[in-house]
């Protein structure tokens, strides 16, 4: 299996622009995740779903943040307009009720 | 709610010492445990995982963690470092019937000198 796989890897951006995070989780697992990790904050929980549904979005940050999942195999995370505290590595991962397996993350830069 | 403590934020040692690394859970109920080590540049990867059993717990890399039910603590060691081991280091813990809630520590930072 090719693991969780995200794109862009890379993004920069203005702010004010809007970003598109694009996450495959692994095949047959059911849960996924959006975690954001910056030096100041550490890895937080963004959203998760179970089944393509939405479970849990507390930790997103504001309404500029969402996220779908409109398959099981595919989930987007949007920020829309981005600012500059944006910045940061955005990781996806995904379960298969046992281990959480993390995709190799994007690195947006806000300008 | 669960919440995870990781002792140290950063620690610095040379190569041949050994590593402890303090984690400490607070939850009731049954929990599943984990590590996870995170590269330089790198993701998240899963070093070893506790769900039930002998509570000392062989992962890769020559890593291993024993489960203290009594302290809530999950600990890991690793009797001689080398300098790839330099990373930062994650405990997690999950309650089975809540896969969502994967709770994270703040992470250690290990520095490993030549």
């Amino acid at each position: 299996d090719a693991g969780v796989i995200q794109s862009p890897r890379h993004e920069v951006t203005e702010m004010g622009q809007e970003v598109t995070l694009r996450c495959k989780p692994i095949s047959g697992h059911d849960y996924l995740f959006w975690y954001r990790q910056t030096m100041m904050r550490g890895l937080e929980l963004l959203i998760y779903f179970n089944n393509n549904v939405p479970i849990d979005d507390s930790g997103m940050p504001e309404d500029r943040f969402s996220a779908k999942m409109p398959n099981a195999s595919f989930s987007t995370l949007k920020i829309q307009p981005s600012e500059p505290r944006d910045s940061a590595v955005y990781f996806c991962a995904s379960t298969n009720q046992e281990t959480q397996y993390f995709g190799p993350g994007t690195r947006l830069l806000v300008l | 709610a669960q919440s995870v403590s990781q002792h140290n934020h950063h620690v610095i040692l040379s190569e041949a010492a050994s590593l402890e690394l303090g984690c400490n859970y607070s939850y009731g109920g049954t929990v599943n445990l984990f590590w996870y080590v995170q590269y330089p540049g790198q993701h998240l990867q899963l070093l070893l995982k506790y769900f039930s059993g002998d509570p000392l717990v062989k992962g890769i890399k020559g890593f291993e963690a024993e489960f203290i039910k009594s302290k809530f603590s999950f600990n890991l060691r690793k009797p001689s470092v080398q300098w790839s081991d330099t990373a930062e280091y994650f405990c997690a813990v999950n309650a089975p019937g809540s896969w969502g809630k994967f709770q994270f520590g703040a992470g250690t930072q290990v520095v490993v000198t030549p």
